[in-house]
């Protein structure tokens, strides 16, 4: 199973909007609501930011948001704060025999 | 608050076998599935199987079946993973990640361990 495609790097000033793609294939992404998207600092664990394409678990900023269409799912980091530099990794579903997929990772560096 | 702790580091020779440990603690164990995710220096995640307690019988990625084992003790509220005929290849922090919700063995991960490195080396 392959990994679903991210850009390797984003950028955005304090305070602007910065968005992520994640593509993937009918199998995964576009055939499932199962994405997800996690945060992770270096050194640290990833983190849930996340869920069922768009929605946000309990303690994660309304500035964190998702969206899917067709097999193309995006995350938006709206107010872009210095804390939200971080690797942004998606994930999805991808079915009975490929199980589980991630995105290949995005670099968000808070100019 | 659910809490995954996880064994320490592991420095093991090549084709030997590493057995790491996830203690879950703050919430139900049995119904929720554990999940393993790799992640080697400088790359990205990667999910190597899954199991929900008390089911028993785990589910793993095509990758890694045949050399990897995925068990869980409900008497402890420990999940373990391990891997077999290890090769350098395998150097990677090794993440257990629990599922979001009760009975669904992948979806998405709520809790996180805080990683365990195993370093493969002659």
């Amino acid at each position: 199973q392959s990994a679903l495609t991210q850009p390797p790097s984003a950028s955005g000033s304090p305070g602007q909007s910065v968005t992520i793609s994640c593509t993937g294939t009918s199998s995964d992404v576009g055939g499932y609501n199962y994405v997800s998207w996690y945060q992770q600092h270096p050194g640290k664990a990833p983190k849930l930011m996340i869920y069922e394409v768009s929605k946000r678990p309990s303690g994660v900023p309304d500035r964190f948001s998702g969206s899917k269409s067709g097999n193309t799912a995006s995350l938006t980091v709206s107010g872009l704060q210095a804390e939200d530099e971080a690797d942004y990794y998606c994930s999805s579903y991808a079915g009975s025999n490929n199980r589980y997929v991630f995105g290949t990772g995005t670099k968000v560096t808070v100019l | 608050q659910v809490q995954l702790v996880q064994s320490g580091a592991e420095v093991k020779k090549p084709g030997s076998s590493v057995k790491v440990s996830c203690k879950a603690s703050g919430g139900t164990f049995s119904s929720y599935a554990i999940s393993w995710v790799r992640q080697a220096p400088g790359q990205g995640l990667e999910w190597m199987g899954g199991i929900i307690p008390i089911f028993g019988t785990a589910n793993y990625a095509q990758k890694f079946q045949g050399r990897v084992t995925i068990t869980a003790d409900e008497s402890t509220s420990t999940a373990y993973m391990e891997l077999s005929s290890l090769r350098s290849e395998d150097t990677a922090v090794y993440y257990c990640a629990r599922a979001g919700e009760e009975w669904l063995l992948l979806g998405y991960f709520d809790y996180w361990g805080q990683g365990t490195l195993v370093t493969v080396s002659s």
